[in-house]
């Protein structure tokens, strides 16, 4: 079974350029997350989807971050414009449903801004 | 809010060493708790979990159980060896919402 696959693995940007991140799930999972963990830190969540709708999106910065899962499967992160403190780990990981105990983390991309 | 703390890391052993990493929680209700492992170049990975109070989860010679009178979910691993060096993060989920809380994670060094 294939695993989660982000692209890219890294990515440096000079402050206030634009991102943008993608996610492709293990199939037939429907719950789809995107984290960020900053160094020294554990994963904090950004946004929750359930197929192509969002269920949690209360700790995504929404003046600069916008996600979205077109047709429930992939899924893109954008930060416009990246400020230095968004420098970190963006993780993706995805379920069976909202309800499974398990996620399955993709390896990540890890993001500079300079 | 939930949270959860964990023991600062690094940790470094020697191989056969007894670990413990120590991780307590706050949250409402009856949470789920779960150790994640991130092992170095890979993802997160799920390691074991327990639902309800006096649960065991174990998987790989680790061990934690769920104690609610201390709120602990302490990880304990009996003889380690250089495979199980990794980060290793603490991790609780409330009773009424989809949302994990991860501590902030344990770097584990195993010496050969």
């Amino acid at each position: 079974e294939a695993g989660v696959a982000q692209s890219p693995r890294y990515k440096i940007i000079e402050k206030r350029q634009s991102v943008a991140f993608w996610c492709n799930p293990i199939s037939g999972h429907a719950t789809l997350y995107w984290y960020q963990q900053i160094l020294g830190q554990g994963p904090k969540l950004l946004i929750q989807f359930q197929n192509n709708g969002v269920v949690d999106d209360s700790q995504l910065p929404k003046d600069r971050f916008s996600a979205e899962r077109l047709k429930g499967v992939d899924s893109t992160l954008k930060i416009q414009p990246a400020k230095l403190e968004d420098s970190a780990v963006y993780l993706c990981a995805s379920s069976f449903t909202g309800a499974s105990y398990e996620q399955y983390f993709g390896p990540g991309t890890r993001l500079t801004v300079t | 809010g939930d949270s959860v703390t964990q023991m600062e890391g690094p940790v470094t052993l020697s191989e056969e060493a007894f670990l413990t990493i120590n991780c307590t929680y706050t949250a409402t209700g009856y949470p789920s708790l779960f150790w994640y492992v991130q092992y170095p170049g890979e993802g997160l990975q799920l390691l074991l979990k327990a639902t309800k109070a006096d649960d065991k989860g174990s998987n790989k010679g680790f061990e934690a159980t769920y104690r609610k009178e201390t709120t602990s979910f302490h990880l304990e691993k009996g003889s380690v060896q250089v495979s199980d060096s990794a980060v290793y993060f603490c991790a609780a989920r409330g009773s009424s919402a989809s949302k994990i809380i991860f501590g902030s994670g344990t770097r584990l060094s195993i010496r050969p």
